[in-house]
């Protein structure tokens, strides 16, 4: 049981390049998300998805696209890179926000990716 | 809308003595509160959350948060700090009527020997 990983673990891209974050989680969860991590501002939420084949937007969507082809798999891609997409992206997933009994589920953070974007 | 304030970026405190991270918090509707850990170059762990339970939440590592209405807040506290307890530490609410977690700005703790 691996949980959730992140592939890369690090990247440097120059700006324009495109690149690809793959998630994967082995726990059979519904609910996959992707954060980006920037000094001082904590986890601002990217987009996330409720399951399979669906995707919505967070906080700070632009210049990010996902998908969710495969439930144990949430890709976020960058199809053009720029320096203000330097940060560290942690994906995360979860059963559900709210379980059976209404009460919230937990998320588990994968490791992360840090990516420089020169 | 929902959202959390912590308060301080940066608290340090001496071994032994106690550990208060303070977060407050903004919500129309009864709000889910969380407290997440994150180690040097790992992703964040849960240390503790409020269901609407019990206002006074024990977590793992000896960390305990008391959840208070009337101050909107959801303050972190552990009686005797540890080296092991130097992190970075998170607050965050979510509430049924939505899919989303909303992060706080992180306190980074550090323990002084």
């Amino acid at each position: 049981n691996a949980g959730v990983t992140q592939t890369p673990k690090f990247r440097v891209l120059k700006t324009g390049q495109s690149m690809t974050l793959l998630c994967a989680q082995d726990m059979n969860h519904e609910y996959m998300y992707w954060y980006r991590q920037d000094p001082g501002m904590g986890l601002r939420l990217i987009h996330y998805s409720v399951g399979e084949g669906t995707t919505a937007k967070g906080e700070v969507p632009d210049g990010y696209n996902v998908s969710r082809l495969k439930k144990q798999n949430f890709l976020l891609g960058l199809e053009s890179a720029a320096p203000s997409q330097t940060s560290v992206y942690f994906c995360a997933s979860g059963k559900s926000p709210f379980g059976l009994a209404g009460l919230p589920g937990t998320q588990y953070f994968g490791p992360g990716t840090r990516l420089l974007v020169l | 809308a929902q959202s959390v304030t912590q308060l301080g970026s940066h608290v340090s405190v001496s071994e032994g003595a106690l550990v208060l991270l303070r977060c407050n918090y903004s919500s129309s509707v009864p709000p889910y509160l969380f407290w997440y850990v994150q180690y040097p170059n790992q992703g964040l762990q849960l240390l503790l959350k409020y269901t609407s339970a019990a206002t006074l939440v024990k977590g793992i590592n000896g960390f305990e948060a008391e959840f208070k209405k009337s101050e909107t807040s959801f303050h972190l506290t552990k009686p005797s700090a540890h080296m092991s307890d130097a992190a970075e530490y998170f607050c965050a609410v979510s509430v049924s009527t939505g899919n989303q977690f909303y992060f706080g700005t992180g306190t980074s703790l550090t323990v002084i020997p």
